[in-house]
């Protein structure tokens, strides 16, 4: 079974600047969540999907982040414009559905901001 | 806000030796979720707790559900070096609200 996908892997961008995530996760899992990990931290959930429906949006700082998830199966994650405390690695995970179920992570990607 | 507090933030100990971290949240949990996070990767299921009061084991691993549901632990029997890495605590509240804990990382002297 293939694991959860996620690209880039690694992103250098100077802070103003746009970026993009992408995440594919396992065949079959119906919920989605994107997560940012700061170094030293614990995963911070930004958002939840169910579906194409989101589920739980309330830590995702909607001023300059914003994330879709159009036919409920991949999902794109986007910061515009970056911020230097942006800087992090961003997770994507996933799981059969939404109640209480073991959450399989990506191998994430790792923003730097200059 | 719901909070979910996690110590220590660091254990240094002998191999052989035992290791605990703790749990605790602000607010009642549906359930409590255990993930490791071995140093550069992405963090792996361990176990769920459901149940007030519940106790599970994995081989040297013992985890703990609180009777009020708001505080969980991990106890590790005899590390092994394998064992390094960071432990996290995830307390979900309701079928959302997912509060990860800091973290204990893990090191362990040969």
């Amino acid at each position: 079974e293939a694991g959860v996908a996620q690209s880039p892997r690694y992103k250098i961008i100077e802070k103003r600047q746009s970026v993009a995530f992408w995440c594919n996760p396992i065949s079959g899992h119906a919920t989605l969540y994107w997560y940012q990990q700061i170094l030293g931290q614990g995963p911070k959930l930004l958002i939840q999907f169910q579906n194409n429906g989101v589920v739980d949006d309330s830590q995702l700082p909607k001023d300059r982040f914003s994330a879709e998830r159009l036919k409920g199966v991949d999902s794109t994650l986007k910061i515009q414009p970056a911020k230097l405390e942006d800087s992090a690695v961003y997770l994507c995970a996933s799981s059969t559905g939404q109640g209480a179920n073991e959450q399989y992570f990506g191998p994430g990607t790792r923003l730097t901001v200059t | 806000g719901q909070q979910v507090m996690q110590i220590p933030q660091y254990q240094h100990v002998q191999e052989g030796e035992d290791f605990t971290t703790y749990c605790n949240s602000s607010t009642t949990l549906s359930n409590i979720q255990w993930y490791k996070q071995r140093p550069g990767g992405h963090p792996v299921f361990l176990i769920q707790l459901v149940k007030s009061g519940e106790v599970k084991k994995q081989k040297r691993l013992t985890f703990q559900f609180g009777e009020a549901k708001k505080n969980s632990s991990l106890h590790i029997t005899a590390t092994q070096t394998t064992d390094v890495g960071t432990y996290f605590c995830a307390g979900r509240r309701g079928a959302s609200k997912i509060i990860f804990g800091s973290g204990t990382r893990l090191s362990i002297r040969p």
